[in-house]
């Protein structure tokens, strides 16, 4: 039982419409990360948010966007869908500071599917 | 730029079989290293870690990997599969940045 939990399951929208992912982490950490896992493929970093700010980003664009909350739980906001982004989206938390870096825990995932 | 390549995309062993799953990584400073393992329907789950210190590393389920720094390989290995072990495995690097980068995964099939 890893303690991070992701809403919602599955979720259908249509290209050009927006998306709101929400992640709960595990008690105790600090530290949200956010992955796209394509079918097929091993999950891509998008970013990460330490203490309410982002702490790193992949290679997305700016409508991939995030939010870190005071109880450290997370929102990832898609704008413009495209179909491309169409894929299992992971969250994952851990603890982090002092120069320290934990292993990360990783939720369910949320299925997204763009037609 | 770090990358990580698992040159096993599909691998079928039968039950006892032994088990080593390649992993490389491109990255000249230090690293942590790790494997996950993705059961059918079930979230990504940590099977082992290497920060620093014996590069052999041991994690659940029998599952062990050796860091060979000199070869940028961390391989995973298990001296003998079960049905149980079938899954995907992903192995992950972590340089001078904060983001897991990680392999494209090696589907693995264990029959009876």
């Amino acid at each position: 039982e890893t303690g991070v939990t992701q809403s919602p399951t599955h979720l259908i929208k249509t290209r050009g419409q927006q998306v709101t992912l929400r992640c709960s982490s595990q008690s105790g950490h600090n530290t949200v990360s956010w992955y796209q896992q394509a079918l097929g493929q091993g999950p891509q970093f998008i970013f990460q948010y330490y203490r309410e700010e982002e702490n790193g980003r992949g290679n997305f664009p700016p409508r991939f966007s995030g939010l870190q909350f005071p109880n450290y739980s997370s929102e990832l906001n898609v704008n413009a869908l495209e179909l491309d982004d169409s894929a299992l989206y992971l969250c994952a938390s851990s603890l982090e500071g002092r120069g320290q870096f934990y292993e990360q825990y990783f939720g369910p995932g949320t299925r997204l599917t763009v037609t | 730029a770090q990358s990580v390549s698992q040159h096993n995309h599909h691998v079928i062993l039968s039950e006892a079989a032994s088990l080593e799953l390649g992993c490389n990584y491109s990255y000249g400073g230090t690293v942590n290293l790790f494997w996950y393992v993705q059961y059918p329907g079930q979230h990504l789950q940590l099977l082992l870690k290497y920060f620093s210190g014996d590069p052999l590393v041991k994690g659940i389920k029998g599952f062990e990997a050796e860091f060979i720094k000199s070869k940028f390989s961390f391989n995973l290995r298990k001296p003998s599969v079960q049905w149980s072990d079938t899954a995907e495995y992903f192995c992950a690097v972590r340089g001078n940045t904060d983001k897991l980068i990680f392999g494209t995964g090696t589907r693995l099939q264990v029959f009876p």
